[in-house]
């Protein structure tokens, strides 16, 4: 079955200090995962998606997240954070194989402070 | 990508009463499913709307307190039925179009009283 786990419920950083929300997977096939956005009384959006082409996944904002199967890893990262970036953050696993739409497997979040 | 909208955005609601939450898609989708979100928790997906039959439901999610409509390929419904307390919460309402990602409508925040 396919799992996510967000390892940390709370990440506070600078403004202007890199970002990194740590999240592992576990799939029992070539996994599609997703990073989603949900800023306060807001819908849901889509940072970036990882479908098994390139391990080094490039989304909006600036965020990106790296595919490392090795490590069962879908770590989100950028460079430099923004006082806009306050949010929380879902990291997601497809319930099916790539290429097929289907059931979203969500981790509990995890939520990002930026401090002036 | 797909935009969709939801309608009520929020709702305050009795309990033993029901509400009806609408999801309208801009453009056919193959796929819409309906998800909630409990106070302070993550998303669980409530079931796949298919058009033009039954919805298919998740475990702990039944028919009768959460009935799905979707008659067409760019809308669909969710009824609350005999809401308590414990029904407050965020629903929402995702599309997907074979390439796997799912889009989300803003939510409807849902209190019961």
């Amino acid at each position: 079955a396919q799992s996510v786990t967000q390892l940390d419920s709370h990440v506070s950083v600078s403004e202007g200090t890199p970002v990194l929300l740590r999240c592992n997977y576990s799939s029992s096939y070539s996994p599609s995962l997703f990073w989603y956005v949900q800023h306060p009384n807001k819908g849901l959006q889509l940072l970036l998606k990882y479908t098994s082409a390139a391990t080094l996944v490039k989304g909006i904002n600036g965020f990106e997240a790296e595919f490392k199967k090795s490590e069962t890893s879908f770590h989100l990262t950028k460079p430099s954070a923004h006082m806009s970036d306050a949010a929380e953050y879902f990291c997601v696993v497809s319930a099916l194989p790539s290429g097929n739409t289907g059931k979203l497997i969500f981790g509990q979040g995890t939520t990002l402070q930026v401090k002036p | 990508s797909a935009v969709i909208s939801q309608k009520p955005s929020r709702d305050i609601c009795q309990r033993g009463t029901s509400l009806t939450i609408q999801c309208q898609v801009d453009s056919q989708v193959t796929m819409m499913f309906w998800y909630r979100q409990q106070p302070g928790q993550s998303l669980t997906l409530i079931a796949t709307a298919n058009q033009g039959s039954e919805a298919t439901y998740e475990s702990g999610f039944v028919i009768d307190k959460f009935p799905i409509s979707r008659p067409n390929l760019t809308f669909s419904t969710l009824t609350v039925s005999n809401m308590s307390p414990e029904d407050s919460s965020i629903y929402l309402c995702s599309c997907g179009q074979g390439t796997h990602e799912q889009y989300f409508g803003p939510g409807t925040r849902l209190t019961v009283t």
